[in-house]
């Protein structure tokens, strides 16, 4: 599988529930990156991370809890979600610093629709 | 601080019409420039981007945008657009030290 790959595409849970995102980058970048979109609203980067280091968080609420355990694996855990938090989560991945010919343009996957009752 | 702005929320064309979607920054030094498509359910798909050189930049499907430093301006044109052009693009601006700044967004519709 090549690009960025996010499961599932669609969620739907219940506020009370727990789940998780995930995000797996097969382009041997070392940064990435967790956007919300909603609707009628610009791109949000909720949390960026380094060579598996958390760099930014751009005061996200605890509910979203992220996690990176090497530089092709991202996840985002929820957990007590509001109505509000429903949106397309998009992941994305960059080399950064870039090296050689490459450079730190960011690549996203498809998203996950993620629905709060 | 840096901004993007893309004066059009959404824009109607005829296929086989000519396209531009306008994207403005606000920044001191000339920054990297991209543009994505968003096809709807999808993720961001780059079609191009400007980091130094030529002001005139070739991306996929057909698109091209032009860097224009005194205007401040990003604007990505094609000569003749396709009904599956129809998507949401956003420009995107990066300092040397900054993250990735994305713009509000242009809704492109198609008429057959």
């Amino acid at each position: 599988e090549t690009g960025v790959t996010q499961t599932p595409r669609h969620l739907v849970m219940g506020m009370t529930n727990k789940k998780s995102l995930k995000c797996e980058q097969h382009l041997g970048h070392n940064a990435m990156y967790w956007y919300k979109q909603s609707a009628k609203k610009p791109l949000e980067l909720m949390f960026v991370y380094n060579f598996k280091e958390q760099t930014e968080n751009n005061s996200v609420p605890s509910r979203f809890s992220p996690e990176c355990p090497n530089s092709s694996h991202l996840f985002l855990h929820l957990h007590t979600l509001q109505p509000e938090d429903s949106a397309l989560y998009l992941c994305a991945s960059s080399q950064d610093p870039p090296v050689g010919t490459s450079d730190d343009t960011q690549y996203f996957g498809p998203g996950t629709r993620l629905t709060v009752l | 601080a840096q901004s993007v702005t893309q004066p059009d929320i959404h824009i109607t064309v005829s296929e086989g019409a000519s396209l531009e979607l306008r994207c403005n920054y606000s920044y001191g030094a000339t920054p990297y420039l991209f543009w994505y498509v968003q096809s709807p359910g999808q993720g961001l798909q780059l079609l191009l981007k400007y980091f130094s050189g030529d002001t005139l930049v070739q991306g996929i499907k057909g698109f091209e945008a032009e860097f224009k430093r005194s205007q401040s301006s990003f604007n990505l044109r094609k000569p003749s657009v396709h009904w599956s052009d129809a998507a949401e693009y956003f420009c995107a601006v990066k300092t040397s030290y900054d993250k990735v700044i994305f713009g509000p967004g242009t809704s492109l519709s198609v008429i057959p």
